[in-house]
């Protein structure tokens, strides 16, 4: 059971370019999210998902976009790099039925 | 929104101290959990603990939904207990909110 799975663990990003981060769980949760972490700080919502085909925007979505075509992946992308997107990103799900979230290994972005 | 706040801010130990990490929260939730984050950035799920008492090792943690709070102890602390303590609260449409955290450094 592998849980929630990141890709790319690492990246770089010139300014300007775009990339998209990978999510998938296993677990047939409903709710996803994606969070980002600044250094010393705590988490910041950027996107959720309540299922497939449903998406909805967090505390900070500006400078970013999610799609949920499948329960299982939900892909965040960055469009238009800026040295401001530099920030760890964490994807999660959460179990339907209790609410119990899970957290992906963290990818860690950084914008020059 | 619901407010999630977490005390102490810091804490540093000596390896084999015991700790009382609180957190408290501002409405009713019907979720509540406490994450590890470790010095590599993963972040560990502790206990998923909306009312009661659940104990795991050294930790156990306590939630008394009634006077919205939560407590996380750490017994015979470890260096690798080192990290940031995260408590989220849940609401009934499974949204999230994180406390700022507790940092914890245990010396050896």
């Amino acid at each position: 059971n592998a849980g929630v799975t990141q890709t790319p663990k690492f990246r770089i990003l010139k300014i300007g370019q775009s990339m998209t981060l990978q999510c998938t769980q296993d677990m047939n949760h409903n709710y996803m999210y994606w969070y980002r972490q600044d250094p010393g700080m705590g988490l910041k919502l950027i996107y959720y998902s309540v299922g497939a085909g449903i998406t909805d925007k967090g505390e900070v979505p500006n400078g970013y976009n999610v799609s949920r075509s499948t329960t299982e992946d939900f892909p965040l992308r960055l469009e238009l790099a800026a040295p401001s997107q530099t920030s760890v990103y964490f994807c999660a799900s959460s179990n339907t039925y209790t609410g119990e979230l899970f957290f992906g290994e963290g990818s860690r972005l950084t914008v020059l | 929104g619901i407010q999630v706040e977490q005390s102490p801010p810091d804490l540093i130990l000596q390896e084999g101290a015991n700790s009382t990490l609180r957190c408290n929260f501002s409405d009713s939730v019907n979720n509540l959990q406490w994450f590890h984050q470790n010095p590599w950035g993963q972040l560990i799920n502790l206990f998923y603990i909306p009312s009661g008492t659940k104990q795991n090792g050294r930790l156990s943690a306590t939630t008394v939904a009634t006077e919205r709070y939560s407590l996380l102890y750490i017994s015979s602390s470890q260096t690798t207990d080192s990290g940031v303590y995260f408590c989220a609260v849940g609401d009934y449409g499974q949204n999230f909110v994180f406390g700022p955290g507790t940092r914890l450094s245990v010396l050896p």
